[in-house]
């Protein structure tokens, strides 16, 4: 099993429509990163939390540390939200240990 | 200016052979990666350089050898390539180098081993 963990692998929505991405960890953390990858294969760093809710645009992310999860939500997707996302965790000095990814696509 | 750039973009080349992937970033950070993403799109950290200081070396084998000849730069060599190193090789830069710092990432080598 991995250490961390997110559902669903493939999400398929119509344009408009609210997605929630979700990720479980197993052990402890410094922080919670969100990243995206669009299908070119470049890698951005979306959001990175410790506690609460953080929001950039349509993108939310909540994270509840004592239950070790986090949700991405995006509102009134777009077909241009198509990617994959991915969760990781930072755990001590330096290093990052990453989900499988989500894979989200978007349809117009 | 590209925050981390790496070159090549693309690299094929047959089985035995030994290559170099090159990052270099020009954010100032003191700290470095070099990720593998697998067939799967799965990630995984195999080195993390802070300040040409080797800090994270993920069981990777010992044909792969990073090198930091100063802090804006970790480099990647190969030797003998196998078919399995095939994948995506990102390059990441973080300000000091924890788990509770946003990563820059660039924009990934393609190396196929035929």
């Amino acid at each position: 099993k991995n250490e961390v963990e997110q559902s669903p692998q493939n999400l398929t929505a119509q344009e408009g429509e609210f997605i929630t991405i979700n990720c479980s960890y197993s052990v402890g953390i410094s922080a919670l990163h969100w990243l995206q990858q669009h299908p070119g294969g470049g890698i951005v760093s979306l959001f990175m939390l410790s506690s609460g809710k953080k929001k950039h645009g349509r993108l939310i992310a909540t994270i509840n540390i004592q239950e070790k999860h986090s949700s991405l939500h995006i509102t009134a997707s777009h077909p241009r939200d198509s990617a994959v996302y991915i969760c990781a965790v930072g755990q001590g000095a330096q290093k990052l240990v990453f989900g499988q990814g989500t894979r989200l696509t978007i349809n117009p | 200016d590209t925050a981390v750039s790496q070159t090549p973009k693309y690299l094929v080349t047959q089985m035995g052979n030994d290559k170099s992937i090159k990052c270099e970033q020009n954010l100032g950070h003191d700290t470095m990666y070099w990720y593998k993403q697998d067939s799967k799109k799965f990630l995984k950290i195999m080195f993390s350089y802070n300040n040409k200081e080797l800090i994270i070396n993920e069981t990777v084998p010992n044909r792969f050898s990073p090198k930091s000849p100063d802090k804006a730069h970790l480099n990647l060599h190969i030797n003998s390539l196998e078919l399995g190193d095939s994948a995506v090789y990102f390059c990441a830069s973080s300000q000091r180098g924890s788990g509770g710092e946003t990563q820059y990432f660039g924009p990934g080598t393609r190396l196929l081993v035929l």
